[in-house]
């Protein structure tokens, strides 16, 4: 069992890239969920999904998409790469809105 | 939305002594109040919550209180040790409602002094 899992842990992307975040659980959660830490900032909701096909915005969704093909993964794709989204990004999932389990984390650099 | 925030941003305390996290919400519609600890590199692992139909839980030297009329809960640890060093996050949530994932407040350090 091993969680929530996300890949890669750390890149480097040029402004103006593109580039997909993997996440995949194996709980058989419903709720999945991306959050971006910046430092000394907390957590903040970009997207979530409540299950398969279904996704919704959060609080700082300008600059990201998402997608929720299957129970088990919710990809985050980053289209035009800014300075801006450089930051560490969670992946957590749920069953329920309770109990959310987080990822390790990518760490993106935008240069 | 909600709003939570979280005091003190830095905690240093003596090794064996309490530590005590504090957090206000703005939402009466939040429900849901998790705490949690986030090793660096690492990514954050609950270790306890609570829900707003209880006022006090406990689980062996952490506890949470919450207060729902003044909108505030707090972390208290006691006997601290060497391993409670991390950053603490508390959050809140309308967990079983809308499903709108987590507010997080900023985040403690918490330094355990030897």
């Amino acid at each position: 069992n091993a969680g929530v899992t996300q890949t890669p842990k750390f890149r480097i992307l040029k402004i103006g890239q593109s580039m997909t975040l993997q996440c995949t659980q194996d709980m058989n959660h419903n709720y999945m969920y991306w959050y971006r830490q910046d430092p000394g900032m907390g957590l903040k909701l970009i997207y979530y999904s409540v299950g398969a096909g279904i996704t919704d915005k959060g609080e700082v969704p300008n600059g990201y998409n998402v997608s929720r093909s299957t129970t088990e993964d919710f990809p985050l794709r980053l289209e035009l790469a800014a300075p801006s989204q450089t930051s560490v990004y969670f992946c957590a999932s749920s069953f329920g809105q309770f109990e959310a389990f987080f990822g390790q984390g990518t760490r993106l650099t935008v240069v | 939305g909600e709003n939570v925030e979280q005091h003190p941003s830095t905690l240093s305390v003596q090794e064996g002594d309490s530590a005590v996290i504090k957090c206000t919400y703005s939402d009466s519609a939040s429900n849901y109040f998790p705490w949690y600890k986030q090793e660096l590199g690492k990514g954050p692992q609950l270790i306890i919550d609570i829900r707003s139909n209880v006022g006090e839980k406990k689980d062996q030297r952490i506890a949470v209180t919450l207060n729902k009329t003044a909108k505030h809960f707090s972390l208290h640890i006691t006997e601290t040790q060497p391993e409670d060093s991390a950053v603490y996050f508390c959050a809140a949530g309308r967990g079983g409602g809308g499903a709108d994932g987590l507010t997080f407040g900023k985040g403690t350090h918490l330094i355990i002094q030897p």
